[in-house]
């Protein structure tokens, strides 16, 4: 069974950092791209990052080109996303998916409130 | 960037209706080398996480029921469920994937008549 399980989110105040984690289980993790997806409170969905199979290329929207880093350990099926300079408009529910053919697999997300 | 447009925002059905979802985006999403179009359709509950339905456009995900439809092509999609039922009642969102920034629908709201 395929199982993502995100931790690390919390309250930050502005321009502070945090540091999110994604354990993965089930599959082959090194074989899948992954992302990072967000929803503020009573929002849509925003893509906020992916990474390729091999950690090799990271892809960001202009909303957190800069200010994130998304990284992966393969050996560990963990999936990282480095969060800095955070701003109130960060503030969201992040979920780590799995890449193929569409975000397959999400997590159960975990909520990020920023705030002073 | 790719701009995803959902219609309507919102639908209020009864129970064994047949609804429509469209999604149109601003650039087609057809790829020539291998005739797929990079458009997914999610389903979000209350409280839940966001569940793909439906990636090609049209391929189901394993263990949707048959009643959810994707069809479309190019710039313009829709999501059709038949025979709706009260577990059908959520959010539904499009998404390209066909490039970065991935881009999603703002969201249609099911809701019970």
């Amino acid at each position: 069974e395929v199982q993502l399980v995100e931790t690390g989110g919390g309250l930050v105040q502005p321009g502070r950092s945090l540091k999110l984690s994604c354990v993965a289980s089930g599959f082959t993790f090194n074989n899948y791209w992954m992302s990072w997806t967000r929803q503020a409170p009573g929002k849509g969905l925003e893509w906020v990052a992916s990474i390729t199979n091999s950690g090799g290329s990271t892809y960001y929207p202009d909303s957190v080109k800069g200010r994130f880093t998304i990284s992966r350990d393969n050996a560990q099926n963990t999936l990282y996303l480095q969060m800095n300079s955070l701003r109130s408009e960060d503030t969201a529910t992040y979920y780590c998916t799995r890449d193929s053919g569409g975000f397959d697999y999400w997590g159960q997300g975990v909520m990020v409130t920023v705030s002073s | 960037d790719i701009v995803m447009t959902q219609s309507p925002s919102s639908l209020a059905v009864s129970a064994g209706e047949t609804v429509t979802i469209n999604c149109k985006s601003s650039q087609s999403l057809l790829y020539s080398g291998n005739q797929k179009n990079y458009l997914a359709w999610y389903q979000q509950k209350p409280g839940q996480s966001p569940k793909l339905l439906i990636y090609w456009a049209s391929t189901r995900q394993s263990g949707v029921p048959d009643r959810f439809i994707g069809s479309g092509s190019g710039t313009d999609f829709t999501l059709t469920i038949s025979s709706v039922q009260a577990e059908d009642l959520a959010i539904y969102y499009c998404q390209q994937y066909y490039d970065t920034p991935y881009t999603f629908g703002a969201g249609t709201k099911l809701e019970l008549k």
